[in-house]
């Protein structure tokens, strides 16, 4: 029984087009998160939410937009995609009061 | 920014032999940090973590040990195995709430 899980697994798709991933724990966790693993490696946080609500949105371009239903789902939604956001997307979740993330085992989104 | 950093980015052990990740952090105010380990294709799963009031914190075969003045942490793994062939990221914040800060991977080879 996957904790995080992510779909799609893999996505291919092309430039200019609009694109979702879906990401949905069954930890009863109360934050969610989602990360971007660029070509270097570099994990680096794109949003986090805490009882659907946004407290965490680093410098992404506005063509990402985060969306929760409830606190269990937290859905990456890009627009107008391109070459340059290729990479590996993680979702994640924690306990607000805990330490540690627990992830999904992330989406290899490829802009060709 | 990076705020972390694994200067390594691959190391090879023989099997039975001591593996030593290594990890250094910008920012002062970092309060806890923690070891995750990733399978290809599977996202990060914790592995042990350490609060800044100590300096040594063991599991089984992994110890992590951190040094606050020199703003560094290492991980051991002692006798390596080759399941434990994985890339090995380090992480910190500044506590509960904040969001963690990823270094870019070590990939550990652990040869049989």
């Amino acid at each position: 029984d996957t904790a995080v899980s992510q779909t799609p697994k893999y996505l291919v798709t092309q430039m200019g087009n609009d694109k979702s991933i879906k990401c949905e724990q069954n930890l009863g966790h109360d934050t969610m998160y989602w990360y971007k693993q660029d070509s270097k490696k570099f994990l680096k946080i794109m949003f986090s939410y805490n009882n659907k609500e946004l407290i965490i949105n680093e410098t992404v371009p506005n063509r990402f937009s985060p969306k929760s239903p409830d606190k269990a789902h937290l859905n990456l939604h890009i627009n107008s995609l391109e070459l340059g956001d290729s990479a590996v997307y993680f979702c994640a979740s924690s306990q607000a009061v805990t330490y540690g993330y627990t992830f999904g085992s992330g989406t290899r989104l490829t802009v060709v | 920014d990076q705020q972390v950093k694994q200067n390594s980015p691959s190391l090879s052990v023989q099997e039975g032999r001591i593996s030593i990740l290594n990890c250094d952090y910008t920012n002062s105010m970092f309060d806890y940090f923690l070891w995750y380990k990733k399978y290809p294709a599977e996202g990060p799963t914790f592995l042990i973590s350490i609060s800044s009031i100590k300096d040594k914190n063991e599991d089984g075969r992994f110890t992590v040990f951190l040094n606050k003045s020199a703003k560094h942490l290492s991980l051991h793994i002692v006798p390596s195995q080759p399941g434990d062939s994985a890339v090995y990221f380090c992480a910190s914040n500044k506590g509960p709430g904040n969001q963690f800060y990823f270094g870019t991977g070590t990939s550990l080879t652990v040869i049989p």
